[in-house]
């Protein structure tokens, strides 16, 4: 099985309605990640988590939430979903024990809105 | 802030031949890492390489090996041997030792294999 698992793979949606986009890990990862791909753009950082207790916004935030449920889940809400948040999502884990420790991608999101 | 810069958007090679993608990075630390990703048709994201900044010497995976110049804040990945596999979007990145550590991303470089 897949160490970080993302749900759903796909999604079209309208324009105004509420998604929630869910990752699991069985990693046992602290830190969580969540990222958004567009193309030309690559990857931005929207949100990360320490721990259950610690969530801070990444470099775009605006139009998103977080909820951080247990160690080994990381959701991603959209309150109002716009076209402009059409793009692709991926949850990273990594472990924050010093060295060069990769982080861990899930399989990625991708969200249409109509 | 930390920005990263993949000048070259598309790139094609022959199978079998050598291809060097390009990546150049801003930042003021001196400690941090540098990474290549792989991202198939999957959509996966696959580690390629990665290279700590205080290490001169620099890294090789099988037929992927880097050039990284502190100096000129460059780090292009060189793939030999390219096979039909290698097909893929290729992203640089950045990440700090300390802190959220988090990862930023370059523009990416989708590379084709002719056969």
């Amino acid at each position: 099985d897949a160490d970080v698992t993302q749900t759903p793979r796909n999604r079209i949606t309208k324009t105004g309605k509420r998604i929630m986009l869910e990752c699991s890990q069985t990693k046992g990862h602290d830190r969580m990640y969540w990222y958004r791909q567009d193309p030309g753009l690559g990857l931005r950082l929207i949100y990360y988590s320490f721990d259950v207790k610690d969530i801070n916004k990444g470099e775009i935030s605006d139009g998103y939430s977080v909820s951080r449920q247990a160690q080994a889940k990381f959701s991603l809400s959209l309150e109002s979903a716009i076209p402009n948040q059409t793009a692709l999502y991926f949850c990273a884990t990594s472990d924050p024990i010093g060295g060069i420790n990769e982080q861990f991608f899930g399989p990625g999101t991708r969200l249409t809105v109509l | 802030a930390q920005t990263v810069t993949q000048s070259q958007p598309e790139m094609s090679v022959q199978e079998a031949e050598t291809v060097t993608l390009s990546c150049t990075y801003d930042t003021s630390e001196s400690d941090y890492y540098l990474f290549w990703y792989k991202q198939p048709p999957s959509r996966q994201m696959i580690l390629v390489i990665r290279q700590e900044a205080y290490k001169q010497q620099n890294a090789t995976e099988n037929r992927f090996s880097v050039n990284f110049q502190k100096a000129a804040k460059s780090f292009s990945l060189k793939i030999s041997d390219s096979q039909l596999g290698d097909a893929a979007m290729y992203f640089c990145a950045y990440r700090t030792p300390q802190g959220a550590q988090k990862l930023v991303f370059g523009q990416g470089t989708r590379l084709t294999i002719n056969p």
